[in-house]
C-alpha cells in the first residue's frame, strides 16, 4: 500500500512565524505535490517537484517555498505565516508521467493566529 | 481558463437511495479524469477514466466518461452511511508533469 505521511494533523502558529510542513512517501515516486484546500475553492496546487532538488510553481505559490533534498521527502515552507494562509494543506505523490494516480496524505490543518 | 465543475455542491439522501454525481470539464490537453473520496482524512482514489463510454465499476460505485460532451458521472447504488464524504473530481492534463485540476467537490450525506 502506498503511504504518504504528513508530519502533523493540526498546527497552530502565530503571524510572522516560519512554518515547515513535512511530507514523506514510501513508494519511490518521482513527483510530489503540495495543495491547499479551502471551502468553495477546492484543491489548488501550490508547488510540485518532479525530481530531487527540482521544483515548479503551481497556481498559488505566493508566500510559500519548498524543499526536496531527498526523493522521499517534500517540505512546504511558509517564510512568514499570515492569517490568510490558514487552511488545510495536502501533500500528494505519483510516478512520473501523465495519467499516473496521485496518492494523498491525510492533510495538515494549519491555523495562523 | 481550464476548469472542472462538480454538481451538486451537496446532497442529502437516505440509506438505500441511488445517487449520481456530476463532473464537467474544460481542460486543454486532457489526459484522464479521476474520482477521489475524501472523508476526514486523505482523499482516496476511486477511479481513473481515459476512454469514453467504458464504465468502471467497483462494488456499488461506477463511473463513466463522455469525452465528446466533456463530462463524467459517478453513481453510487444502495447508499450506506459509510458513503458519506466529499467526492472530488480531477482532470489530469499536460505532459509529463502529471498535474491535476480539481473541482470543488460534492458533499454527500447519507442518513440512516
Amino acid at each position: 500500500d502506498v503511504k504518504v505521511t504528513q508530519s502533523s494533523r493540526y498546527l497552530v502558529k502565530r503571524t510572522g512565524e516560519k512554518v515547515f510542513l513535512e511530507c514523506v512517501q514510501d513508494m519511490d515516486h518521482e513527483n510530489m505535490f503540495w495543495y491547499r484546500q479551502d471551502p468553495g475553492l477546492g484543491l489548488r496546487l501550490i508547488y510540485f517537484s518532479y525530481d530531487v532538488k527540482m521544483k515548479e510553481k503551481g497556481d498559488i505559490p505566493e508566500g510559500y517555498s519548498v524543499s526536496r533534498e531527498k526523493k522521499e521527502r517534500f517540505s512546504l515552507i511558509l517564510e512568514s505565516a499570515s492569517t490568510n494562509q490558514t487552511s488545510m494543506y495536502l501533500c500528494a505523490s505519483s510516478f512520473a508521467g501523465a495519467g499516473n494516480i496521485q496518492y494523498f496524505g491525510a492533510g495538515t490543518r494549519l491555523s495562523v493566529l | 481558463e481550464d476548469k472542472v465543475v462538480q454538481s451538486p455542491l451537496s446532497l442529502v439522501v437516505h440509506e438505500g437511495d441511488t445517487v449520481t454525481l456530476n463532473c464537467s470539464y474544460e481542460v486543454t490537453n486532457f489526459r484522464s479524469l479521476l474520482w477521489y473520496k475524501q472523508e476526514k482524512k486523505a482523499p482516496t482514489f476511486l477511479f481513473m477514466l481515459t476512454s469514453s463510454g467504458i464504465e468502471k465499476k467497483s462494488g456499488r460505485l461506477s463511473s463513466i466518461l463522455d469525452k465528446k460532451e466533456l463530462f463524467s458521472i459517478l453513481n453510487i447504488t444502495a447508499t450506506q452511511t459509510g458513503d458519506s464524504a466529499v467526492y472530488l473530481c480531477a482532470v489530469s492534463y499536460g505532459g509529463a508533469t502529471n498535474k491535476l485540476i480539481f473541482g470543488t467537490g460534492t458533499l454527500l450525506a447519507v442518513q440512516p
